[in-house]
Protein backbone atom coordinates (compact mmCIF):
# COMPACT_ATOMS: atom_id res chain seq x y z
CA UNK A 1 0.00 0.00 0.00
CA UNK A 2 1.81 2.86 -1.47
CA UNK A 3 -0.71 6.01 -0.37
CA UNK A 4 -0.06 8.71 -2.38
CA UNK A 5 2.59 9.13 -5.02
CA UNK A 6 3.96 11.48 -7.26
CA UNK A 7 6.00 11.41 -10.20
CA UNK A 8 8.61 13.20 -10.47
CA UNK A 9 9.89 14.47 -7.30
CA UNK A 10 12.33 17.23 -8.71
CA UNK A 11 12.28 18.66 -12.58
CA UNK A 12 13.55 22.10 -14.04
CA UNK A 13 11.83 23.57 -16.95
CA UNK A 14 12.44 26.14 -19.49
CA UNK A 15 10.15 28.98 -19.50
CA UNK A 16 7.67 27.97 -22.37
CA UNK A 17 8.46 24.56 -22.08
CA UNK A 18 5.34 22.09 -21.06
CA UNK A 19 4.82 18.87 -18.74
CA UNK A 20 3.03 16.82 -16.46
CA UNK A 21 2.54 15.73 -13.11
CA UNK A 22 1.30 12.56 -12.35
CA UNK A 23 -0.49 11.79 -9.37
CA UNK A 24 -1.41 8.22 -7.93
CA UNK A 25 -3.32 7.14 -5.30
CA UNK A 26 -4.36 2.98 -4.22
CA UNK A 27 -6.78 4.36 -1.57
CA UNK A 28 -9.83 3.79 -3.61
CA UNK A 29 -10.37 7.96 -3.05
CA UNK A 30 -13.04 10.09 -4.50
CA UNK A 31 -11.30 13.32 -4.18
CA UNK A 32 -7.98 14.36 -5.05
CA UNK A 33 -6.34 17.91 -4.98
CA UNK A 34 -3.35 19.39 -5.97
CA UNK A 35 -1.75 22.42 -3.99
CA UNK A 36 1.38 24.45 -4.45
CA UNK A 37 3.50 25.47 -1.67
CA UNK A 38 5.50 28.83 -2.05
CA UNK A 39 7.69 30.67 0.99
CA UNK A 40 5.58 32.32 3.58
CA UNK A 41 2.05 31.71 1.61
CA UNK A 42 1.01 28.08 2.68
CA UNK A 43 -0.12 25.41 0.83
CA UNK A 44 -2.96 26.93 -1.95
CA UNK A 45 -5.55 24.74 -3.79
CA UNK A 46 -4.76 24.50 -8.12
CA UNK A 47 -7.25 22.04 -8.97
CA UNK A 48 -9.41 19.22 -7.40
CA UNK A 49 -11.61 16.15 -8.05
CA UNK A 50 -14.87 15.15 -6.60
CA UNK A 51 -14.36 11.86 -8.53
CA UNK A 52 -13.37 10.29 -11.88
CA UNK A 53 -13.96 12.23 -14.96
CA UNK A 54 -14.73 15.23 -13.31
CA UNK A 55 -12.18 18.72 -12.18
CA UNK A 56 -12.68 21.93 -10.49
CA UNK A 57 -10.72 25.07 -10.01
CA UNK A 58 -9.59 26.21 -7.02
CA UNK A 59 -7.96 28.94 -5.73
CA UNK A 60 -5.02 29.41 -8.29
CA UNK A 61 -5.65 27.48 -11.36
CA UNK A 62 -4.17 30.15 -13.68
CA UNK A 63 -1.86 28.42 -16.27
CA UNK A 64 -2.78 24.59 -15.04
CA UNK A 65 -4.62 21.98 -16.69
CA UNK A 66 -5.91 19.04 -14.94
CA UNK A 67 -7.42 15.51 -15.87
CA UNK A 68 -8.86 12.21 -13.73
CA UNK A 69 -9.72 9.70 -16.23
CA UNK A 70 -8.90 7.34 -14.37
CA UNK A 71 -9.92 7.18 -10.30
CA UNK A 72 -6.77 6.57 -8.90
CA UNK A 73 -4.87 9.04 -11.07
CA UNK A 74 -4.85 12.94 -10.94
CA UNK A 75 -2.79 14.66 -13.70
CA UNK A 76 -1.80 18.26 -13.32
CA UNK A 77 -0.39 19.71 -16.74
CA UNK A 78 1.92 23.17 -17.20
CA UNK A 79 1.33 23.89 -21.20
CA UNK A 80 3.81 26.83 -21.02
CA UNK A 81 5.69 27.18 -17.93
CA UNK A 82 6.79 30.62 -16.39
CA UNK A 83 8.89 31.19 -13.33
CA UNK A 84 6.29 32.15 -11.43
CA UNK A 85 5.05 28.23 -11.23
CA UNK A 86 8.46 27.73 -9.61
CA UNK A 87 7.03 26.08 -6.95
CA UNK A 88 6.60 22.48 -4.66
CA UNK A 89 3.85 21.05 -5.74
CA UNK A 90 1.72 18.29 -3.27
CA UNK A 91 -0.97 16.13 -4.74
CA UNK A 92 -3.68 14.75 -1.84
CA UNK A 93 -6.50 12.18 -1.67
CA UNK A 94 -9.27 11.69 0.61
CA UNK A 95 -12.25 9.88 0.91
CA UNK A 96 -14.62 12.57 1.60
CA UNK A 97 -17.08 12.98 3.88
CA UNK A 98 -20.33 10.59 5.36
CA UNK A 99 -21.98 13.00 7.84
CA UNK A 100 -20.43 13.80 11.10
CA UNK A 101 -17.25 11.48 9.94
CA UNK A 102 -14.53 13.19 8.84
CA UNK A 103 -11.98 11.35 6.04
CA UNK A 104 -8.64 13.11 6.56
CA UNK A 105 -6.45 14.35 3.41
CA UNK A 106 -3.66 11.98 2.54
CA UNK A 107 -0.63 13.96 1.08
CA UNK A 108 1.74 12.95 -1.72
CA UNK A 109 5.39 13.49 -1.09
CA UNK A 110 5.73 16.41 -3.43
CA UNK A 111 7.42 17.59 -6.55
CA UNK A 112 10.39 20.47 -6.59
CA UNK A 113 9.29 22.46 -9.90
CA UNK A 114 12.03 25.14 -11.32
CA UNK A 115 11.65 27.20 -14.07
CA UNK A 116 14.20 29.15 -15.40
CA UNK B 1 -11.93 30.76 0.52
CA UNK B 2 -11.47 31.43 4.09
CA UNK B 3 -8.62 32.80 5.90
CA UNK B 4 -6.44 31.18 7.59
CA UNK B 5 -3.58 33.47 9.71
CA UNK B 6 -0.66 32.51 11.63
CA UNK B 7 0.84 35.37 12.55
CA UNK B 8 4.42 33.78 14.22
CA UNK B 9 6.35 32.96 11.20
CA UNK B 10 9.09 31.41 13.59
CA UNK B 11 9.06 30.00 17.09
CA UNK B 12 12.09 28.68 19.14
CA UNK B 13 11.55 26.30 22.04
CA UNK B 14 14.06 24.48 24.45
CA UNK B 15 14.13 21.27 23.84
CA UNK B 16 11.29 19.28 26.72
CA UNK B 17 9.84 22.56 26.92
CA UNK B 18 6.63 24.02 26.18
CA UNK B 19 5.78 26.02 22.77
CA UNK B 20 2.19 27.32 21.63
CA UNK B 21 1.44 28.26 17.98
CA UNK B 22 -1.61 30.47 17.25
CA UNK B 23 -3.74 30.53 14.38
CA UNK B 24 -6.67 32.15 13.69
CA UNK B 25 -9.22 32.22 10.94
CA UNK B 26 -12.45 33.73 9.44
CA UNK B 27 -15.60 32.19 8.36
CA UNK B 28 -19.14 32.47 8.40
CA UNK B 29 -20.17 28.84 8.73
CA UNK B 30 -21.08 27.51 12.30
CA UNK B 31 -19.56 23.58 11.33
CA UNK B 32 -15.81 23.15 10.12
CA UNK B 33 -12.90 20.99 11.03
CA UNK B 34 -9.63 22.37 11.87
CA UNK B 35 -6.43 21.19 11.60
CA UNK B 36 -2.33 21.03 12.37
CA UNK B 37 0.13 19.62 9.72
CA UNK B 38 3.39 19.27 10.89
CA UNK B 39 5.99 19.64 7.66
CA UNK B 40 9.40 17.91 8.28
CA UNK B 41 12.51 18.66 6.50
CA UNK B 42 11.68 15.59 4.10
CA UNK B 43 8.40 17.94 2.70
CA UNK B 44 5.95 15.33 3.67
CA UNK B 45 2.69 16.69 5.11
CA UNK B 46 2.04 14.95 8.60
CA UNK B 47 -1.46 15.35 10.32
CA UNK B 48 -1.15 16.14 13.70
CA UNK B 49 -4.18 16.82 15.38
CA UNK B 50 -7.93 17.54 14.05
CA UNK B 51 -10.97 19.18 16.34
CA UNK B 52 -14.40 19.33 15.30
CA UNK B 53 -15.88 22.83 15.65
CA UNK B 54 -18.89 21.01 16.99
CA UNK B 55 -17.06 19.81 19.96
CA UNK B 56 -16.15 21.92 22.67
CA UNK B 57 -13.63 20.03 23.81
CA UNK B 58 -9.93 20.58 23.23
CA UNK B 59 -8.44 17.92 20.89
CA UNK B 60 -5.54 16.24 22.28
CA UNK B 61 -2.68 13.73 20.90
CA UNK B 62 0.24 12.67 23.07
CA UNK B 63 2.02 15.72 23.61
CA UNK B 64 0.14 17.87 21.21
CA UNK B 65 -3.27 19.63 22.39
CA UNK B 66 -5.15 22.62 20.91
CA UNK B 67 -6.76 25.76 22.15
CA UNK B 68 -9.53 26.12 20.51
CA UNK B 69 -12.04 28.94 21.12
CA UNK B 70 -15.07 29.18 18.30
CA UNK B 71 -16.38 32.41 19.23
CA UNK B 72 -12.61 34.13 19.08
CA UNK B 73 -12.28 31.62 16.21
CA UNK B 74 -9.01 31.12 17.69
CA UNK B 75 -7.05 27.62 17.02
CA UNK B 76 -3.44 27.41 18.72
CA UNK B 77 -1.81 24.13 18.82
CA UNK B 78 0.79 23.45 22.07
CA UNK B 79 3.72 21.14 21.92
CA UNK B 80 4.26 19.94 25.09
CA UNK B 81 8.28 18.45 26.20
CA UNK B 82 9.57 19.73 22.76
CA UNK B 83 11.82 17.03 21.24
CA UNK B 84 14.34 17.30 18.67
CA UNK B 85 12.06 15.36 15.88
CA UNK B 86 9.34 18.31 16.41
CA UNK B 87 11.28 20.60 14.45
CA UNK B 88 9.36 21.48 11.27
CA UNK B 89 7.24 23.68 10.06
CA UNK B 90 3.44 23.91 11.14
CA UNK B 91 0.58 24.56 9.02
CA UNK B 92 -3.36 25.40 10.49
CA UNK B 93 -5.94 24.47 8.31
CA UNK B 94 -9.44 25.02 7.76
CA UNK B 95 -12.25 23.06 6.20
CA UNK B 96 -16.21 22.97 5.82
CA UNK B 97 -18.13 20.28 7.41
CA UNK B 98 -20.60 20.30 4.39
CA UNK B 99 -20.36 20.87 0.53
CA UNK B 100 -19.54 19.49 -2.43
CA UNK B 101 -15.43 19.67 -2.13
CA UNK B 102 -13.93 19.98 0.99
CA UNK B 103 -10.75 21.50 0.49
CA UNK B 104 -8.23 22.88 2.92
CA UNK B 105 -7.54 26.14 3.85
CA UNK B 106 -4.08 26.33 5.15
CA UNK B 107 -2.51 29.61 6.80
CA UNK B 108 1.10 30.18 5.92
CA UNK B 109 3.18 28.26 8.51
CA UNK B 110 4.92 28.66 11.72
CA UNK B 111 8.55 26.93 11.82
CA UNK B 112 9.43 25.31 14.74
CA UNK B 113 12.93 24.91 16.38
CA UNK B 114 14.12 22.95 18.88
CA UNK B 115 17.35 23.96 20.54
CA UNK B 116 18.94 21.07 22.43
Amino acid sequence: NAGVTQTPKFRVLKTGQSMTLLCAQDMNHEYMYWYRQDPGMGLRLIHYSVGEGTTAKGEVPDGYNVSRLKKQNFLLGLESAAPSQTSVYFCASSSGIDGKRLYEQYFGPGTRLTVT
Amino acid sequence: AQTVTQSQPEMSVQEAETVTLSCTYDTSESDYYLFWYKQPPSRQMILVIRQEAYKQQNATENRFSVNFQKAAKSFSLKISDSQLGDAAMYFCAYRRAYGDDYKLSFGAGTTVTVRA
